[in-house]
């Protein structure tokens, strides 16, 4: 699998998009790109996933450059709940392991 | 449906203690695994299975053992208890295998400490 790259930490005003960058540089072409959470403690909650082309749900957008070398999660209107840490991950369509990183812990401020 | 569901939330053991986590998953799922997350760090990946009857190793399995009787239950068994193990584990399944193309489900994770 892919390893992945992600800022440790990021700030976001309340309101405002939040911008998650990862970058996975050495991405196959059959590895598809996961976007997962985890707030506080909890189970980590899938959010997007994506190939291609760009992706979009009702909780996120999912945005992967032509060469598939990085990829951007956007919370277009980032709430207080959203605070979480946010893990970026890369799998082979044919296994099925996630293999987590350390994830980008982002803190959405009032 | 529940989803997945783990037992205990919380448990203590002494070094040397044996005991199973348990795992279930009413969604019919073929794939399930657990993972470790120690304090501060990403999950880990312990041990997976695709179907009743088949298990395989993950990152770190050495300590825990897995069996997979049934398609809903996946317990992970401690052998010998060691402070090492100390962490919070999570239970996780998937719909499909073999495509890529899916989400996992995640427990609420059981929390165990070693003394």
């Amino acid at each position: 699998d892919a390893k992945t790259t992600q800022p440790t930490s990021m700030d976001c005003a309340e309101g405002r998009a939040a911008n998650l960058p990862c970058n996975h540089s050495t991405i196959s072409g059959n590895e598809y790109v996961y976007w997962y959470r985890q707030i506080h403690s909890q189970g980590p909650q899938y959010i997007i996933h994506g190939l291609k082309n760009n992706e979009t749900n009702e909780m996120a957008s999912l945005i992967i450059t032509e060469d598939r070398k990085s990829s951007t999660l956007i919370l277009p209107h980032a709430t207080l709940r959203d605070t979480a840490v946010y893990y970026c991950i890369v799998r082979a369509y044919n296994t099925d392991k996630l293999i987590f990183g350390t994830g980008t812990r982002l803190q959405v401020f009032p | 449906n529940a989803g997945v569901t783990q037992t205990p939330k919380f448990q203590v053991l002494k070094t040397g203690q044996s005991m199973t986590l348990q795992c279930a998953q009413d969604m019919n799922h073929e794939y399930m695994s657990w993972y470790r997350q120690d304090p501060g760090m990403g999950l880990r990946l312990i041990h997976y299975s695709v179907g009743a009857g088949i298990t395989d190793q993950g990152e770190v399995p050495n300590g825990y053992n897995v069996s997979r009787s049934t398609t809903e239950d996946f317990p992970l068994r401690l052998l010998s208890a060691a402070p090492s193990q100390t962490s919070v584990y999570f239970c996780a399944s998937i719909p499909l295998s073999g495509t890529g193309d899916y989400e996992q489900y995640f427990g609420p994770g059981t929390r165990l400490t070693v003394t």
